[in-house]
């Protein structure tokens, strides 16, 4: 099956400081989604990429779909407290059994005051 | 306001009963999966829907089924409860297939 390799696996940041995690795959996805799982929740979506090269940005966060349609990047500037949380990336194909979300194995996030 | 709920949120069985997770959902989307989270092994699929009475399996299907029998429900049956599948169980849904999924917040199951 696909295989979605994302690092780092944890992360310890003080506050303000700027964030930075990649996913990578074996496999060429045509969408690339972020979410982020709070502690007791379900995932929840973050930021959604569509097209190879697309940079998008959801307040602090930005995201980047990878030229290769095989990495995604994900950005967290100046980060505070409720930061903290387990992100995911997940990529989707396009058809058949590949048009479904393959999820990486997450980056812990633990923010430091 | 629409949403997907799962039901009970934390449950303990033994091994070998059967055990069944109920997902139900509000946004009247015709995709629907099922997922288990386990340290380690991020988040897996085990069965998904793409329609009414359209079940597929996914790549940890082993000892679980579904069945759909309306847009808005996709159970989730374990038929012979196993310690193996202790874990946290999520349900998500989707409007359409290039669209990103919302998720419910889990069901903690323990088997003892």
């Amino acid at each position: 099956g696909q295989q979605l390799n994302q690092s780092p696996q944890s992360m310890f940041i003080q506050e303000g400081e700027d964030v930075s995690m990649n996913c990578t795959s074996s496999s060429i996805f045509n969408t690339w989604l972020w979410y982020k799982q709070d502690p007791g929740e379900g995932p929840v979506l973050l930021i959604a990429l569509y097209k190879a090269g697309e940079l998008t940005s959801n307040g602090r966060l930005t995201a980047q779909f990878g030229i290769t349609r095989k990495d995604s990047f994900l950005n967290i500037s100046a980060s505070i407290p409720s930061d903290v949380g387990i992100y995911f990336c997940a990529g989707m194909g396009n058809t058949g059994t590949a048009s479904k979300l393959t999820f990486g194995t997450g980056t812990r996030l633990q923010v430091t005051l | 306001d629409a949403e997907i709920t799962q039901s009970p949120r934390h449950k303990i069985t033994e091994t070998g009963r059967q055990v069944t997770l109920a997902c139900h959902q509000t946004w009247n989307h015709n995709n629907m999966f099922w997922y288990r989270q386990d340290l380690g092994h991020g988040l897996r699929l085990i069965h998904y829907s793409y329609g009414v009475h359209d079940t597929n399996k996914g790549e940890v299907s082993d000892g679980y089924s579904v069945s759909r029998s309306n847009t808005e429900d996709l159970p989730l049956t374990l038929e012979s409860a196993a310690s193996s599948q202790t874990s946290v169980y999520f349900c998500a849904s989707s409007k359409d297939r290039g669209h990103g999924y919302t998720f419910g917040s889990g069901t903690r199951l323990t088997v003892v």
